[in-house]
């Protein structure tokens, strides 16, 4: 049963710290989304890649947050420093681009809480 | 300026009876439309799909609709059970855009025993 998996599912950090979330994409998948989905809010694309190359990381504060993926099975969003209006649901998602249409499949996402 | 609008945050219909989620677009080059369900605590899972050059789709109780020239489109969902109580996203993305997708705020539908 292929999924994406996502770590931690839960992070309470304090302000200022670093957090690093990863994800691993379904195997055989050619793109990579992150999102974050505030209180009841829908789904913004922070970033994503394509054969892990970045293709858009518009959504991204760019002074703290990163995104990359070191080799086709892991996927990393990095916030330094961290901050409490980062407090939100993060995910990943994979998809096969054009093969499976547009279709993505999430992870269960990481819930961070920045005090 | 949000391109995919889902106008009501939240749906309450009774078992058995039809649900109908709505969703609005601006951008004239989405050529595909897609529905996700989220249940709390995990991610979205895809729904049903169609592309631009239909106008309905149908998947066991699910239909999507099209409506270009509204720029409208609907998911219907017939009979609501109680276990299709959850958040519904609508999504749409442009052909050329690499399968990224832009998504609505989601409808919370709640369907009643």
């Amino acid at each position: 049963d292929a999924r994406v998996t996502q770590t931690p599912r839960h992070k309470v950090t304090e302000m200022g710290q670093e957090v690093t979330m990863r994800c691993q994409p379904i195997l055989g998948h050619n793109t990579v989304f992150w999102y974050r989905q505030t209180m009841m809010q829908g789904l913004e694309l922070l970033a994503y890649f394509r054969n892990r190359a970045p293709l858009d990381d518009s959504g991204m504060p760019k002074d703290r947050f990163s995104a990359e993926m070191p080799d086709a099975t892991l996927a990393t969003l990095k916030i330094q420093p961290s901050e409490p209006r980062d407090s939100a649901v993060y995910f990943c998602a994979s998809g096969l681009v054009p093969l499976q249409g547009y279709e993505q499949f999430f992870g269960p996402g990481t819930r961070l809480t920045v005090l | 300026d949000q391109q995919v609008k889902q106008n009501s945050p939240s749906l309450s219909v009774q078992e058995g009876r039809i649900s109908i989620l709505n969703c609005d677009y601006t951008n004239s080059m989405f050529d595909y439309f897609l529905w996700y369900k989220k249940y709390p605590a995990e991610g979205p899972t895809f729904l049903i799909s169609i592309s631009s050059i239909k106008d309905k789709n149908e998947d066991g109780r699910f239909t999507v609709f099209l409506n270009k020239s509204a720029k409208h489109l609907s998911l219907h969902i017939v009979p609501s059970q109680p276990g299709d109580s959850a958040v519904y996203f609508c999504a749409a993305s442009v052909g050329t855009n690499a399968g990224k997708s832009t998504f609505g705020d989601g409808t919370t539908l709640t369907v009643k025993p």
